[in-house]
C-alpha cells in the first residue's frame, strides 16, 4: 500500500478564500506531482518537483503555487479561491525508474 | 509529442464477461506503460506496467502486453466482476523522462 496521504479529503470553502492543499508521502521519493482531474476525468499536470527547492507547472496552466521544503511535504496552495477552481486535485510521487504513487485526492468545492 | 489515445466509455458489461479496453501511443523511443485504476472517490492505484516491448504485465485477473508494432497496449480481463467497476487509465513515461502522459480514461459499468 502506498504511503502518500492528501488532506483534506473534501473541501467546500467560500470565493476569495485562501487555501492550502496538503501532500505528504513517507517513503522518500525525490519527485512529486499535482494533477488537477476535471469531472470529464481527464488528468492535467499542474505542478512537479524533483526534489527539495525543485518546482516547475505543468502543462495546464493553474493559479496555484506549490512547494518543497521538505523530501515528504509537498503542499499547494490557492492564494484566492474562485469557482473555477472546484476540481478534484491529486498528489503523486515516485522515484527514478519506478512508478508514481497517487494519494485519494482532495475534493474541493467553491462556492 | 508524446501522447495516448483511450476507447471512449462507459464499457458496459455483464459480470463474468471478457473485457478489452482499447489503448494507443504515440511517443519517441521505448517508452514504459502503465495501466491505472481509480475506484470511485479515490485516487489512482497501479494496476500492471510494462517496460519493454513484448512484456506482459498482469495483476488482478488483468493483462496488457506491450506491442511495439502496432503501438498499443491493450488492457484485457477474462471475466469481470462487480468490484471491477471503476475508471481505467492507460499512461506512459519515457525514459529519462520525469512526467506521465494519460489518456482520458475509459469508464467500466460491470451490472450482475
Amino acid at each position: 500500500e502506498a504511503d502518500i496521504y492528501q488532506t483534506p479529503r473534501y473541501l467546500v470553502i467560500g470565493t476569495g478564500k485562501k487555501i492550502t492543499l496538503e501532500c505528504s508521502q513517507t517513503m522518500g521519493h525525490d519527485k512529486m506531482y499535482w494533477y488537477q482531474q476535471d469531472p470529464g476525468m481527464e488528468l492535467h499536470l499542474i505542478h512537479y518537483s524533483y526534489g527539495v527547492n525543485s518546482t516547475e507547472k505543468g502543462d495546464l496552466s493553474s493559479e496555484s503555487t506549490v512547494s518543497r521544503i521538505r523530501t515528504e511535504h509537498f503542499p499547494l496552495t490557492l492564494e484566492s479561491a474562485r469557482p473555477s477552481h472546484t476540481s478534484q486535485y491529486l498528489c503523486a510521487s515516485r522515484l527514478e525508474g519506478s512508478e508514481a504513487f497517487f494519494g485519494q485526492g482532495t475534493r474541493l468545492t467553491v462556492v | 509529442g508524446d501522447s495516448v489515445t483511450q476507447m471512449e466509455g462507459p464499457v458496459t458489461l455483464s459480470e463474468e464477461a471478457f473485457l478489452t479496453i482499447n489503448c494507443t501511443y504515440t511517443a519517441t523511443g521505448y517508452p514504459s506503460l502503465f495501466w491505472y485504476v481509480q475506484y470511485p472517490g479515490e485516487g489512482l492505484q497501479l494496476l500492471l506496467k510494462a517496460t519493454k516491448a513484448d512484456d506482459k504485465g498482469s495483476n488482478k485477473g488483468f493483462e496488457a502486453t506491450y506491442r511495439k508494432e502496432t503501438t498499443s497496449f491493450h488492457l484485457e480481463k477474462g471475466s469481470v466482476q462487480v468490484s471491477d467497476s471503476a475508471v481505467y487509465f492507460c499512461a506512459l513515461r519515457r525514459t529519462g523522462f520525469q512526467k506521465l502522459v494519460f489518456g482520458t480514461g475509459t469508464r467500466l459499468l460491470v451490472s450482475p
